[in-house]
């Protein structure tokens, strides 16, 4: 069965370095997100992307984040001078579909540890 | 806006018994979906009810859908020990663009 599957699993890093969080989406599928969940907390928006641009963006996505959607399979989520407070557990999502139509397919996340 | 708040937030219950979780939001909605999720790992889709829809059933889980108090309830009948998992509703709010919002999820222990 096709899934969505993410890369690193598990990235620590510096305060102040770079991250990119990989995500290859499920081949057919139209619309991508990245969510984020800090530990024990609940599951919150970053973006939506369709169509090669971003759809939405919530609070959280500052300048500091960027995605990109470079050839076609991968989505990335890049992170351009990590904050502890960035430390969570980021999903991404694909969907062939607008979400009034259906669910989400997740991924099982990348787990960011910014020390 | 906030979105989808369950309750409880954690439950304990002995196998075999029927867990009830509840979800609430505040502005209309498309659709409202349940997940799971597995300590550490991904989101997985269990069930989807339309705001036009009161009932649906998928195996164990049944879910209801009250629009005129802005609620939805999922009941899991006859649990086992691998249904112990963080449950979240989540909202497909009719102005809320083209995304779900998650509320906080119900951390549900079933006990064998």
């Amino acid at each position: 069965e096709p899934e969505v599957t993410q890369t690193p699993s598990h990235q620590v890093t510096q305060m102040g370095q770079e991250v990119i969080l990989r995500c290859v989406p499920i081949s057919n599928h139209l619309y991508f997100y990245w969510y984020r969940q800090i530990l024990g907390q609940k599951v919150e928006f970053l973006v939506s992307f369709y169509n090669n641009e971003i759809s939405e963006k919530s609070e959280i996505f500052d300048d500091q984040f960027s995605v990109e959607r470079p050839d076609g399979s991968n989505f990335t989520l890049k992170i351009r001078s990590t904050k502890l407070e960035d430390s969570a557990m980021y999903f991404c999502a694909s969907t062939p579909w607008e979400v009034e139509a259906g669910e989400l397919f997740f991924g099982e996340g990348s787990r960011l540890t910014v020390l | 806006s906030q979105q989808g708040e369950e309750d409880p937030q954690a439950l304990s219950i002995q196998e075999g018994e029927n867990a009830t979780m509840n979800c609430s939001y505040k502005t209309s909605i498309n659709n409202l979906q349940w997940y799971r999720q597995n300590s550490g790992r991904g989101l997985v889709h269990l069930i989807l009810i339309r705001s036009n829809e009161r009932e649906k059933h998928s195996g164990r889980l049944r879910v209801t859908l009250d629009t005129s108090k802005k609620s939805s309830s999922l009941l899991i009948t006859a649990s086992r020990a691998a249904d112990t998992a963080s449950y979240f509703c989540a909202t497909d709010g009719a102005k809320d663009g083209n995304k779900l919002v998650f509320g906080a999820g119900t951390i549900l222990r079933v006990k064998s």
